[in-house]
């Protein structure tokens, strides 16, 4: 499995500002996705990043408020836009794995806004 | 519209025995379904898959079930260990590119 990292881990920000957060895969993969876990809820589909192309973002995010850079094969940053309260969640990266459409997560940046 | 259900949100078993973790959807368009733990403070930790051709998948003392007709799946963990115990996330895929769509999550504590 694929070895990912993220920074932050944790920041706390306040409301209006924008915060980018990185995800590092330590392989080359074609596929990266970025999701969200609001406190007490699951992990929600943000958006999908492939190399050389858009994001491509689900219904209730765009990319105005989460643009998505993905510079190349083991490298993706997410920025959170013009934050408010609502916007506090864990923020985590995954990569596809080529074996049975399994996902591999990064630790998550816990990210609260005030 | 929560596509994937996990409608038990704690679940409490003696060390030794066996974990049942279920896991409803409604999208008859997933075609794989995956189960992962997580721990506070981390991000989720692959366990086990299963594609809608099979209706068993076994590794190690993690077995899932999937029973299409009833769109159910269940993760058996025998026999379960204190290191069990962390939030169960049930997800299912379409395939592909598709990303993920996860369950609310089940946390499972196993007494000693």
């Amino acid at each position: 499995s694929a070895v990912i990292s993220q920074k932050p881990s944790r920041d706390i920000c306040q409301r209006g500002t924008s915060l980018t957060i990185q995800c590092q895969v330590d392989s080359q993969v074609t596929m990266m996705f970025w999701y969200r876990q609001q406190p007490g809820q699951s992990l929600t589909l943000i958006a999908t990043a492939n190399q050389g192309s858009e994001a491509t973002y689900e219904s209730g995010f765009v990319i105005d408020k989460f643009p998505i850079s993905r510079p190349n094969l083991t490298f993706s940053t997410l920025t959170v836009s013009n934050m408010s309260p609502e916007d506090s969640s864990i923020y985590l990266c995954s990569v596809l794995s080529g074996m049975d459409h399994e996902q591999f997560f990064g630790p998550g940046t816990r990210l609260t806004v005030l | 519209d929560q596509q994937v259900k996990q409608n038990s949100p704690s679940l409490s078993v003696q060390e030794g025995r066996i974990s049942i973790l279920n896991c409803d959807y409604t999208n008859s368009m997933f075609d794989y379904f995956l189960w992962y733990k997580k721990y506070p403070a981390e991000g989720p930790t692959f366990l086990i898959s299963i594609s809608s051709i099979k209706d068993k998948n076994e590794d190690g003392r993690f077995t899932v079930f999937l029973n299409k007709s009833a769109k159910h799946l269940s993760l058996h963990i025998v026999p379960s260990q204190p290191g069990d115990s962390a939030v169960y996330f049930c997800a299912a895929s379409g395939g592909g590119a598709d990303g993920l769509t996860f369950g609310k999550g089940t946390h499972l504590i196993i007494q000693p």
